[in-house]
């Protein structure tokens, strides 16, 4: 079993819609949380950090980490199509520690 | 464009073959990650340097090294290649060698390595 699981899609949205994209995990001692978007041919962009738990909101992403389920969600309120892209999450128990990535959701949304 | 260069973009070589595949980090960046990229594993993180020391290291074959040089460029060498290791491989940095939210690392475009 993998320490990070997260569902590879692809989703398919209409533009304007509510995405919700997540990730398990097992490991019980990881802290820091992150979502990465990765468009085609480029390398990963940092988009939410998080630590511990709880809920982060920038512009029309929110980040929620629930520990006790270990899941995390990433929510895009009002999807766009430049939001098409491939969604990674990462998580380390330690800031200094190496991350461990899911494989990441493939998201499109069409006009 | 992120700041970190990663050349060359594209390499293609044989299996057995040794390849060298190199990392300029942002102005100022003093930490540089690997990581490795492929379809069924996802992204796995290789190594971190930090100012010229390996600082953490993961699931990287010993067939695979890499180093941190005085400019701070880094390289990573990938030798007796196999099919498998035909990937995307990342280099990213940051200022330092904790991950917060205002020093997270930053990814180049990466190189795709293909063995054939």
């Amino acid at each position: 079993q993998k320490e990070v699981e997260q569902d590879p899609g692809p989703l398919s949205v209409p533009e304007g819609a509510i995405v919700s994209l997540n990730c398990t995990y097992s490991n019980s001692a990881f802290q820091y949380f992150m979502w990465y978007r990765q468009y085609s041919r480029k390398g990963p962009e940092l988009l939410m950090y998080t630590y511990s738990s709880g809920n982060k909101e920038d512009g029309r992403f929110t980040a929620q980490v629930d520990k006790s389920s270990k899941y995390i969600s990433l929510f895009i309120r009002d999807s766009q199509p430049s939001d098409s892209a491939t969604y990674l999450c990462a998580m380390s128990p330690d800031n200094t520690d190496k991350l461990i990535f899911g494989t990441g959701t493939r998201l499109q949304v069409f006009p | 464009d992120s700041g970190v260069t990663q050349t060359p973009k594209h390499l293609i070589t044989a299996t057995g073959q040794r390849v060298t595949l190199r990392c300029s980090p942002r102005s100022g960046d003093l930490s540089v990650y690997w990581y490795q990229q492929s379809l069924d594993q996802g992204l796995q993180f290789l190594i971190q340097y930090y100012n010229g020391e390996e600082r953490a290291k993961g699931n990287i074959l010993e067939r695979f090294s890499a180093q941190q040089f005085p400019d701070l460029h880094s390289e990573l060498n990938l030798s007796s290649l196999e099919l498998g290791d035909s990937a995307l491989y990342f280099c990213a940095s940051s200022p330092s060698v904790a991950r917060t939210e205002n020093t997270e690392a930053f990814f180049g475009q990466g190189t795709r390595l293909t063995v054939v």
